[in-house]
């Protein structure tokens, strides 16, 4: 089992949609997660980071935390066309003495 | 401040050839990850390196290593080149092995002709 797995996409959504992408994790130990965005050619960025069970606001992007589940999501309102990218959920592992395990991303396109 | 910093930018070899890529993490951070990432594909987890010892390497053959400096920059080193190793290399730093995010350098681009 992957430490961090997510589901490839593509995920295509209209503009000022809601879009919803989602990660699962397997080591329970893990207690923070991060988003990357990566458009097409560049590196990825940090968008968000989550630490806590529940929910996280900024801006447009909403990240939810349920260790319970051991699933992570980030929701991205209002959809713009500019937010198309791969997004990748990553984390540390407790049981692999802390290393930075990166999912390998979900394409989304935000059709205008 | 300054971010990560990867070097060349581009690098353009022949098959065989060995190639070097360079990495400087951000200030303060000791660990060093880097990733592989063909054409469309995802990152490939290659190597970490934490405080300048190899923490744990990815599933790639041996002629891909690579070590950290006592200034915690870093250096990958793939020899005997071949063509399916062109893609993109993505270096990133964190504070240490932890709760603490990543950050990416621009990448290097390789392409082995």
């Amino acid at each position: 089992q992957k430490e961090v797995e997510q589901n490839s996409g593509p995920l295509s959504v209209p503009e000022g949609a809601i879009a919803s992408l989602n990660c699962t994790y397997s080591d329970r130990g893990s207690q923070s997660f991060f988003w990357y965005r990566q458009y097409s050619g560049k590196s990825p960025e940090l968008i968000m980071f989550i630490y806590s069970n529940g929910d996280k606001e900024d801006g447009r992007f909403t990240a939810q935390l349920n260790k319970a589940s051991q699933y992570v999501s980030l929701l991205i309102r209002d959809s713009q066309p500019s937010d198309s990218a791969t997004y990748l959920c990553a984390g540390p592992t407790t049981n692999t003495g802390n290393q930075f395990y990166f999912g390998t991303g979900t394409s989304l396109t935000v059709i205008p | 401040e300054a971010g990560v910093t990867q070097s060349p930018t581009h690098l353009i070899k022949t098959r065989g050839q060995q190639a070097t890529l360079r990495c400087s993490p951000i200030s303060g951070h000791t660990s060093v990850y880097w990733y592989q990432q063909a054409l469309g594909l995802g990152l490939q987890f290659l190597l970490w390196y934490d405080e300048g010892e190899e923490r744990n390497r990815g599933n790639f053959p041996p002629r891909f290593s690579g070590r950290q400096f006592p200034n915690y920059s870093s250096e990958l080193n793939v020899n005997a080149l071949e063509l399916e190793d062109s893609a993109l290399y993505l270096c990133a730093s964190s504070e240490g092995a932890g709760d603490t995010e990543a950050f990416f350098g621009q990448g290097t681009r390789l392409t082995v002709v």
